[in-house]
């Protein structure tokens, strides 16, 4: 039973330059999630998904990022003309339900480099 | 808004020493809680959870009692191992808003 799959891994852009960040739920689950981590940092919420809705995105910034899961595919979250401010890592996790009380799955996450 | 506060690291232990590492948060309703574990460049794991009060969740020696009158979840182990040396995330989730809050981690290293 896979779990939770995030590509790249490691993802270096220049400034101004776009980044794509792919995260596949565990099967079965409908719930995604995004986290963004600072160096040296705990995990800060970015953004909640189910399939072609956005539930909650009070964690994202208001201006370059976006973040969607389609009916069909990976959820993405994007980030345009990234700055040096954007390196961190990524984090995806899925749930099968959305409850409070259900564990949220974690990906590998990727570690994106502003150059 | 909701919060969580972990025990300022890093931690440094002995092989077979206790571990504690405090967690207390704030929150309004009934949060289930959370701890994570983060070794070495990958993600998240789950290693316990409680989701109401006096509940213990317990997982590789692991264990932490969801103590409402303290607002606490500390993580003890009563005999640690080199394979612990991680990073430890409290987090919280609460019914209301499925997003988990996080503490700042606290950076484990047991020694031989």
């Amino acid at each position: 039973n896979a779990g939770v799959m995030q590509n790249p891994r490691h993802l270096v852009r220049r400034r101004g330059q776009e980044a794509r960040l792919r995260c596949s739920p565990m099967k079965g689950h409908s719930h995604v999630y995004w986290y963004r981590q600072l160096p040296e940092e705990g995990l800060k919420f970015m953004v909640y998904l189910q399939k072609e809705n956005i539930i909650d995105e009070s964690g994202m910034p208001k201006e370059r990022f976006s973040a969607e899961f389609p009916k069909e595919g990976p959820s993405i979250l994007r980030i345009q003309q990234v700055v040096r401010g954007d390196s961190a890592a990524y984090f995806c996790a899925s749930s099968p339900s959305g409850a409070g009380t259900d564990t949220q799955y974690f990906g590998p996450g990727t570690r994106l480099t502003v150059l | 808004g909701n919060s969580v506060t972990q025990m300022e690291g890093p931690v440094t232990l002995s092989e077979e020493a206790f571990l504690t590492i405090n967690c207390t948060y704030t929150a309004t309703g009934y949060p289930s809680l959370f701890w994570y574990v983060q070794y070495p460049g990958e993600g998240l794991q789950l290693l316990l959870k409680a989701t109401k009060a006096d509940d213990k969740g317990s997982n590789k020696g692991f264990e932490a009692t969801y103590r409402k009158e303290t607002t606490s979840f500390h993580l003890e182990k009563g005999s640690v191992q080199v394979s612990d040396s991680a990073v430890y995330f409290c987090a919280l989730s609460d019914l209301g808003a499925q997003k988990l809050v996080f503490g700042q981690g606290t950076r484990l290293t047991i020694n031989p």
